[in-house]
């Protein structure tokens, strides 16, 4: 069964800093990774999908890594701001689309 | 243009109660899932429509849980005689695409939060 775990559970920057939060798995035969970014009381905003042969996508100040091989990846925030202050979770999907529990980060002003 | 509700947004039931979820997706997509998710944790899996065919329901906690999607767009999310491990978020996607698990963005509602007393 996939077990997907993310570290740090939270993390809290002060503005402007650049920032990486981590996403493994265990199973590494998935079609794909997504990061989303839950809001309180919000739904989840697809954030970077990246396939099983890709390596990185890049949107904005997000960069997002994959090592299917390790099975792990990474979502670089440059430049942090207030704004960016939510849940980050990371997906992986094969025959369904597990979860992790998500960091939660706190961007302060 | 509109992206995916549900309602209510918020509901509490007290146990033993049946309650039903609503949650209308993107106009044409084609794919929907329902999803738990419980306080502090990852969405979990519950189940999939491929328009008004529920192809997989291997994520469903017991058979207090029902799900339907009659007409292929709106869906309904049905728990009888709920329990307070039933509290959670129930989120709701779709996605424009037939095939669950393939290449294929979910877009997801707000989530209806759900406790029971």
């Amino acid at each position: 069964k996939q077990e997907v775990t993310q570290i740090p559970a939270a993390l809290s920057v002060p503005e402007g800093e650049n920032l990486v939060l981590n996403c493994s798995f265990t199973d590494s035969a998935i079609y794909n990774l997504q990061w989303f970014r839950q809001d309180p009381g919000k739904g989840l905003t697809s954030l970077l999908l990246i396939q099983s042969s890709q390596r990185e996508q890049t949107s904005g100040r997000l960069n997002a890594s994959l090592d299917k091989s390790s099975g792990r990846s990474t979502l670089y925030i440059a430049a942090s701001q207030p704004g960016d202050s939510a849940t980050y979770l990371c997906a992986v999907t094969k025959n369904d689309m597990r979860f992790g529990a998500g960091t939660r980060l706190t961007v302060k002003p | 243009g509109a992206g995916v509700s549900q309602s209510p947004r918020y509901k509490v039931a007290k146990r033993g109660q049946d309650v039903a979820l609503r949650c209308d997706p993107i106009s044409g997509h084609v794919s929907l899932f329902w999803y738990q998710q419980a306080l502090g944790q990852g969405p979990e899996f519950l189940t999939y429509f491929q328009n008004e065919a529920q192809l997989d329901k291997s994520g469903l906690p017991s058979d207090r849980f029902f799900a339907e999607r009659p007409e292929g767009s709106v869906s309904t999310l049905k728990i009888q005689r709920t329990q307070q491990e039933d509290s959670a978020v129930y989120l709701c996607a779709s996605s424009p695409n037939p095939g669950a698990w393939s290449y294929n963005e979910q877009f997801f509602g707000p989530g209806t939060r759900l406790t029971v007393l």
